[in-house]
C-alpha cells in the first residue's frame, strides 16, 4: 500500500530552469494538495485540487502551476526556478475537502535552487 | 488572515519528563488535527478533534480542544526517545464564501535527551 508517492526525492536546479514535481496516490482520494515547508514557517499551501478537474490557489501560488492529470496524479511545475523556491515540497491527499478528513502526505521532494 | 500559532517553538526534555504544546487560533475552528513529523520525514496524521471541550487519548498522548474551539493542546506523559519530532496542529476553518481550509501551525520541535 504505497499511499502518496512523490518523485523525485531530491533535486538541484539552476536559477531559471524549469521542472515538474510528480505526485500520485493510490487511495482513491478525491482531494490533493501541494505544500512547501521552510524552517520556522510550518507548512504553507501552494495549490490544491478539491476534486478531479479542479484546481485552486493556496497561500503561496506565485511562481508555480499545477495540473490534476487524473484522480490519482497531481503535478507541480516550476516554470523558472528562483533561489526563494529552495524548500521541501510535500504532496498530500485526503478523501474529501470536508472538515472530517486527515491528510496523507508523501515523503517529500527536497529542492535546492542555486 | 487567519493564523494558527503554536508554542513553544522548541522544547528539550529529559526522557521521562512530560511535554505539552499549545495551539491557538485567531478565529473559531470547525475542527483541529494533529500531525507528527520525525526528523527528515513527512507529517503523519495523529488525530482529529471536532467537539467543543473534546479530550482524546492515544496511549501517552492526550489531546484537548478548547471550549471556544480556538485553542488546543497536546500533552505527552513520560516522554521517550521515540517521541522526538515536530508536532503540528492544523485548524480547519470554514470560509464564509464556501469551501474550507486547513491551516497548519508553525510546529513545536521536541527533543528528548537520555
Amino acid at each position: 500500500n504505497a499511499g502518496v508517492t512523490q518523485t523525485p526525492k531530491f533535486q538541484v536546479l539552476k536559477t531559471g530552469q524549469s521542472m515538474t514535481l510528480q505526485c500520485a496516490q493510490d487511495m482513491n482520494h478525491n482531494s490533493m494538495y501541494w505544500y512547501r515547508q521552510d524552517p520556522g514557517m510550518g507548512l504553507r499551501l501552494i495549490y490544491y485540487s478539491a476534486s478531479e478537474g479542479t484546481t485552486d490557489k493556496g497561500e503561496v501560488p506565485n511562481g508555480y502551476n499545477v495540473s490534476r492529470l487524473n484522480k490519482r496524479e497531481f503535478s507541480l511545475r516550476l516554470e523558472s526556478a528562483a533561489p526563494s523556491q529552495t524548500s521541501v515540497y510535500f504532496c498530500a491527499s485526503s478523501k474529501g475537502q470536508g472538515a472530517n478528513y486527515g491528510y496523507t502526505f508523501g515523503s517529500g521532494t527536497r529542492l535546492t535552487v542555486v | 488572515g487567519q493564523q494558527v500559532m503554536q508554542i513553544p517553538q522548541y522544547q528539550h526534555v529529559q526522557e521521562g519528563e512530560d511535554f505539552t504544546t499549545y495551539c491557538n487560533s485567531s478565529t473559531t475552528l470547525s475542527n483541529i488535527q494533529w500531525y507528527k513529523q520525525r526528523p527528515g520525514g513527512h507529517p503523519v496524521f495523529l488525530i482529529q478533534l471536532v467537539k467543543s471541550g473534546e479530550v482524546k487519548k492515544q496511549k501517552r498522548l492526550t489531546f484537548q480542544f478548547g471550549e471556544a474551539k480556538k485553542n488546543s493542546s497536546l500533552h505527552i506523559t513520560a516522554t521517550q526517545t521515540t517521541d522526538v519530532g515536530t508536532y503540528f496542529c492544523a485548524g480547519y476553518l470554514i470560509l464564509t464564501g464556501g469551501g474550507n481550509k486547513l491551516t497548519f501551525g508553525t510546529g513545536t520541535q521536541l527533543k528528548v535527551e537520555l
